[in-house]
């Protein structure tokens, strides 16, 4: 199953825009990339997924890198209600279909 | 519509005992999934079904059952359980993955003492 590597944390401040990178270099062509952020003890929240072209929804904006090995996820204008734990996801669907979550970003936003 | 719906939501058991840990979902989603999430970690599948009676097993399934008789329902079980088993457990359903959105239960909070 392919990995995905994150920072363990990163700082934002409210009202920037927050980057946060994701590395999947042993992605397969048919594999989609997916975004959830977990806040505090909560279940988990869908973001935002792509395949390879970039994606925007009112969440979030997603850019995949052309070769695929890598993406970042983009929340333009960081609240303090996004603080979470934001993690990238690679989903598994070769006689399968699930998401394998990995450890995460936490991202802190101050004001 | 109560969405996905886990209990009990906390639970403390001993050393060797057993217990079911029970998913409901209000949404008719063919695919339901339990995953564990221990302290500063990320979320571990343990088993999933992509239908009703239908299971699979995921990245840590060891020491867990499953069963689906019926769409609504993903019971998790522990036969015999252990103090690695303390976790949070976290149910999750979706219609298809292909939508992307895999909607969460509140989790149950399981201790093995």
């Amino acid at each position: 199953d392919a990995k995905t590597t994150q920072p363990t944390s990163m700082d934002c401040a409210e009202g920037r825009a927050a980057n946060l990178p994701c590395n999947h270099s042993t992605i397969s062509g048919n594999e989609y990339v997916y975004w959830y952020r977990q806040i505090h003890s909560q279940g988990p929240q869908y973001i935002i997924h792509g395949l390879k072209n970039n994606e925007t929804n009112e969440m979030a904006s997603l850019i995949i890198t052309e070769d695929r090995k890598s993406s970042t996820l983009i929340l333009p204008h960081a609240t303090l209600r996004d603080t979470a734990v934001y993690y990238c996801i690679v989903r598994v669907t070769y006689n399968t279909d699930k998401l394998i979550f990995g450890t995460g970003t936490r991202l802190q936003v101050f004001p | 519509n109560a969405g996905v719906t886990q209990t009990p939501k906390f639970r403390v058991l001993k050393t060797g005992q057993s217990m079911t840990l029970l998913c409901a979902q209000d949404m008719n989603h063919e695919y339901m999934y339990w995953y564990r999430q221990d302290p500063g970690m990320g979320l571990r599948l343990i088993h999933y079904s992509v239908g009703e009676g239908t299971t699979a097993k995921g990245e840590v399934p060891d020491g867990y059952n499953v069963s689906r008789l019926k769409k609504q329902n993903f019971l998790l079980g522990l036969e015999s359980a252990a103090p690695s088993q303390t976790s949070v457990y976290f149910c999750a359903s979706a219609e298809t993955l292909n939508t992307g959105e895999l909607f969460f239960g509140e989790g149950s909070r399981l201790t093995v003492l």
